[in-house]
């Protein structure tokens, strides 16, 4: 199975910030088969990007996704309050689906 | 909307058995593969569990491969995971996910608000 890894653990900033978050893949992801999760204490996971860089219904264009193979990375161009959660991504292109471990935004 | 609501989860004894249920509302349920995923308390998502539009194909992770099952019942608009021999690192927040379409390489579009199982040992 392909195994994600986040970085970093934890990333510590203020409001107004840039956040750049990494997932490394353990192997290639075909046609960018990669997503990104946001999840807040005590709720469910929401769909930030799919497609490596596609944008979910909803989402404030100060979220970006980028990248291909085994190398991506969610921005957030300037943290807003409610933007303080933990980030997960996750592949789609090969079975099992597979998450990383996730990275927590932290004030 | 979306509205995906996950039921049937509770305490349980090691080597029991539990049966989760997600009733789905907001779309045409039948053409959108499900999958469960879970969240162990204070770790990460795991993936479970999916099933295909038609139920015909249904896939498993290794960890609970032989001890769950995944069913639909698309008149019904609901689907279920029918948890055997359950063991205590099968203790977490189980969720319902909707797949952003039937084929195989779908990302989960809409989550519910999942449903604790614990499993005491």
């Amino acid at each position: 199975e392909i195994v994600l890894t986040q970085s970093p653990g934890t990333l510590s900033l203020s409001p107004g910030e840039r956040a750049t978050l990494s997932c490394r893949p353990s192997q290639n992801v075909s046609s960018s088969f990669l997503a990104w999760y946001q999840q807040k204490p005590g709720q469910a996971p929401r769909l930030l990007i799919y497609g490596a860089s596609s944008g979910a219904t909803g989402i404030p264009d100060r979220f970006s996704g980028s990248g291909s193979g085994t190398e991506f990375t969610l921005s957030i161009s300037r943290l807003e309050p409610e933007d303080f959660a933990v980030y997960y991504c996750q592949q789609y292109g090969n079975s099992p689906k597979t998450f990383g471990q996730g990275t927590k935004v932290e004030i | 909307e979306v509205q995906l609501l996950e039921s049937g989860g509770g305490l349980v004894q090691a080597g029991g058995s539990l049966r989760l249920s997600c009733a789905a509302s907001g779309f045409s349920f039948n053409i959108y593969a499900m999958s469960w995923v879970r969240q162990a308390p204070g770790k990460g998502l795991e993936w479970v569990s999916g099933i295909r539009g038609s139920g015909a194909t249904t896939e498993y992770a290794d960890s609970v491969k032989g001890r769950f099952t995944i069913s639909r019942d698309n008149s019904k608009n609901t689907v279920h995971l029918q948890m055997n021999s359950l063991r205590a690192e099968d203790t977490a927040k189980y969720y319902c996910a909707k797949g952003s379409y039937n084929g195989n390489y779908h990302y989960f579009e809409s989550w519910g608000q999942g449903t604790l199982v614990t499993v005491s040992s």
